[in-house]
């Protein structure tokens, strides 16, 4: 059973514009979510992560946006660019077990057209 | 070298054979991972180490056989895979196995089994 749905599965986004990347889950004891990036060749690197203690957290053109009530999560990418074409991951999991990974998405891949 | 290395990139094997995976990681940490990321699917997590023990094991088929000398090397060993155990295999590494650790990945080995 899949943990954290995400969507969409892939996005087309003009320079400059506005990416949205959704995220839902199930489980209410995770406590701990990040977006990871990867590009072509490379693995996963963590962008952002946040707790359920807030409901925002932004890092220069990027914000996570939470909602407990919902038990959903996305990241926002303003101003978008092209060098932000990479494949999306979000990911959640209880910070308090040892040993227990992470619960990716199935991931999000994002092209910004110059 | 820094970060997380893997080796070899990319690895072509029949069903019958028995291959490797090395991972090394230069960043001092004490929890590595092996992870399977398919086409269209999740990154799946197959084992964790944590000072060198065993921590994880998400129900992985014997096939595939972890081994973790120290806490800087990681091997996944392989023998008679099938067609399906194609894909991309990461290994990462974080400060402690707990969730919040961010977790380092490696490019990873493409594994293709005819």
């Amino acid at each position: 059973q899949q943990q954290v749905k995400q969507s969409p599965q892939s996005l087309i986004v003009q320079k400059g514009g506005i990416s949205i990347i959704n995220c839902a889950y199930e489980n209410t004891a995770f406590d701990y979510f990040p977006w990871y990036q990867q590009f072509p060749g490379k693995g996963p690197a963590l962008l952002i992560a946040i707790r359920p203690d807030v409901s925002e957290k932004k890092e220069g053109r990027f914000t996570i946006s939470f909602n407990k009530s919902a038990k959903q999560f996305s990241l926002h990418i303003m101003d978008s660019q092209p060098g932000d074409s990479a494949t999306y991951f979000c990911a959640a999991s209880i910070d308090s077990n040892s040993g227990y990974a992470l619960n990716f998405g199935k991931g999000t891949s994002l092209l910004v057209t110059p | 070298e820094t970060g997380v290395t893997q080796t070899p990139r990319h690895l072509v094997m029949g069903m019958t054979n028995k291959k490797s995976l090395k991972c090394e990681q230069h960043l001092g940490h004490n929890a590595m991972y092996w992870y399977k990321q398919s086409a269209k699917k999740p990154l799946e997590l197959m084992f964790v180490y944590n000072f060198k023990e065993q921590t994880e094991n998400n129900s992985v088929p014997s096939r595939f056989s972890p081994e973790c000398p120290n806490s800087s090397h990681l091997f996944l060993h392989l023998h008679t895979l099938q067609p399906e155990d194609s894909a991309l295999y990461l290994c990462a590494s974080s400060p402690s196995d707990r969730p919040s650790g961010e977790q380092y990945f490696g490019p990873g080995t493409r594994l293709t089994v005819t």
